[in-house]
């Protein structure tokens, strides 16, 4: 089945230290988003990459890094650097260029850090 | 970078009511797409309805449609006939064609019986 995979679902982290969270997508998108979702609130960009090695800010990239070493993945990292890194973290991938090309989400990652 | 806003932070509809969530963007594209999304207590993303900013006709699928005003920025989705169902978060989100996609804060619809 075609579809995009974010691992884990959950994931706990101690204060300081870096996490990686897995995006996956086996849709042959070109594009590719990070999306922090924070309680009640709507999807804040933080990265997003239109094709391999090349990747774009969004408003929130402060404390974040990402790669796109390969065009079906799409890996976050958490730095030591992002100063409230508990929310949630929503994966998403869309075709490249003209046309309805809406994004196909995730199902998510739910990062705590303790 | 473009601005999305949802300046309905909750919205309640009696069932097979209609109602009607806005949506305002800020942009000087002139090509761009613009989605609906529903997010129900699963977190999960779904695609209610989507928009050409080319195209003058509104979109509908179903009991979703859309009143897409390009020159004011505004892109409304109506609910026909709400059912239990409908409960959930709705975001609207605007793409260019550069693919930076950008949501807005999002309007939590209940749906009561």
């Amino acid at each position: 089945d075609g579809g995009i995979t974010q691992s884990p679902k959950y994931l706990f982290r101690k204060e300081g230290q870096n996490v990686t969270l897995s995006c996956e997508q086996n849709l042959n998108h070109d594009a590719m988003y990070w999306y922090r979702q924070d309680p009640g609130q709507g999807l804040r960009l933080i990265y997003y990459s239109q094709i391999v090695n090349d990747f774009q800010k969004g408003d929130i990239a402060e404390g974040y890094s990402v790669s796109r070493e390969k065009k079906e993945s799409f890996p976050l990292t958490v730095t030591s650097a992002q100063k409230n890194p508990t929310a949630f973290y929503l994966c998403a991938s869309s075709i490249e260029g003209r046309g309805n090309t809406e994004a196909f989400f995730g199902q998510g990652t739910r990062l705590t850090v303790v | 970078a473009q601005t999305v806003t949802q300046s309905q932070p909750e919205m309640s509809v009696q069932e097979a009511e209609t109602v009607t969530l806005s949506c305002t963007y800020d942009t000087s594209e002139s090509d761009y797409y613009l989605f609906w999304y529903k997010q129900p207590p699963s977190r999960q993303m779904i695609l209610v309805i989507r928009q050409e900013a080319y195209k003058q006709q509104n979109a509908t699928e179903n009991r979703f449609s859309v009143n897409f005003q390009k020159a004011a920025k505004s892109f409304s989705l109506k609910i026909s006939d709400s059912q239990l169902g409908d409960a959930a978060m709705y975001f609207c989100a605007y793409k260019d064609r550069s693919n930076d996609m950008r949501f807005g804060a999002g309007t939590r619809l209940t749906v009561k019986p």
